[in-house]
């Protein structure tokens, strides 16, 4: 299986700063065919369930905010916030959907300083 | 409204079953994979099950093959999910939820408790 590994686990960021948050995959999930990134980002707030924000590594879904965006390939992926709204305060996951079980990261916590 | 609402959550013991339901309104039900995700308390997501449009195929993470099973009935836009012999470590939050493009999850329901405990 595909092991998704984020970074940092937890993050405290100052309102209006940037944060960045980490997704290496253990193999590459970009498909040779397309030449598409396999990977999801989600954001779930408290009590909430996930809400998807980027598709294909880098594809903001409509409604998101474009202080959001999803940039990498191959293995390592990153999604930045880059002004940090107190509403952005959540757990964020990326998801691999590359294999045919579908994996989640660990999660990574952004909170603010 | 598209929207997904789960139900049948509950308490069991250790070897018990519970069978969960999601009803889908606001789309065409029949023309999408559908699946579940669960989240242990305070832990990480975790896909569990999907099942293809017409429910004619079903694919299980290892953990569960052999005691889960997903199951789409598109006449009633529902989705089931029979877990048997359950065991404390099934303990979470069960999401219904839609995958597209190969599977990322568009669209999620709020969520179904489910606790195994003796």
């Amino acid at each position: 299986d595909i092991v998704m590994t984020q970074s940092p686990d937890s993050l405290a960021v100052s309102l209006g700063e940037r944060a960045t948050i980490n997704c290496k995959s253990s193999q590459s999930i970009l498909y040779s065919s397309d030449n598409k990134n396999y990977l999801a980002w989600y954001q779930q707030r408290p009590g909430q369930p996930p809400k998807l924000l980027i598709s294909w590594a880098s594809t903001r879904e409509s409604g998101v905010p474009d202080r959001f965006s999803g940039s990498g390939s191959g293995t390592d992926f990153t999604l930045t916030i880059s002004s940090l709204q107190a509403e952005d305060v959540a757990v964020y996951y990326c998801q691999e959907y590359y294999s045919t079980t579908w994996t989640f990261g660990q999660g990574t916590n952004v909170e603010i300083k | 409204e598209v929207q997904l609402v789960e139900s049948g959550g509950g308490l069991v013991q250790p070897g018990g079953s519970l069978r969960l339901s999601c009803v889908a309104s606001g789309f065409d039900f029949s023309n999408y994979y559908m699946g579940w995700v669960r989240q242990a308390p305070g832990k990480g997501l975790e896909w569990t099950a999907r099942v293809k449009e017409d429910g004619s195929g079903e694919f299980y993470r290892d953990s569960v093959k052999g005691r889960f099973s997903i199951s789409k009935d598109n006449a009633q836009n529902s989705l089931y999910l029979q877990m048997n012999s359950l065991r404390v470590e099934d303990t979470a939050v069960y999401f219904c939820a839609r995958p597209v493009g190969n599977g990322y999850f568009d669209l999620w329901g709020q969520g179904t408790l489910v606790t195994v405990s003796s």
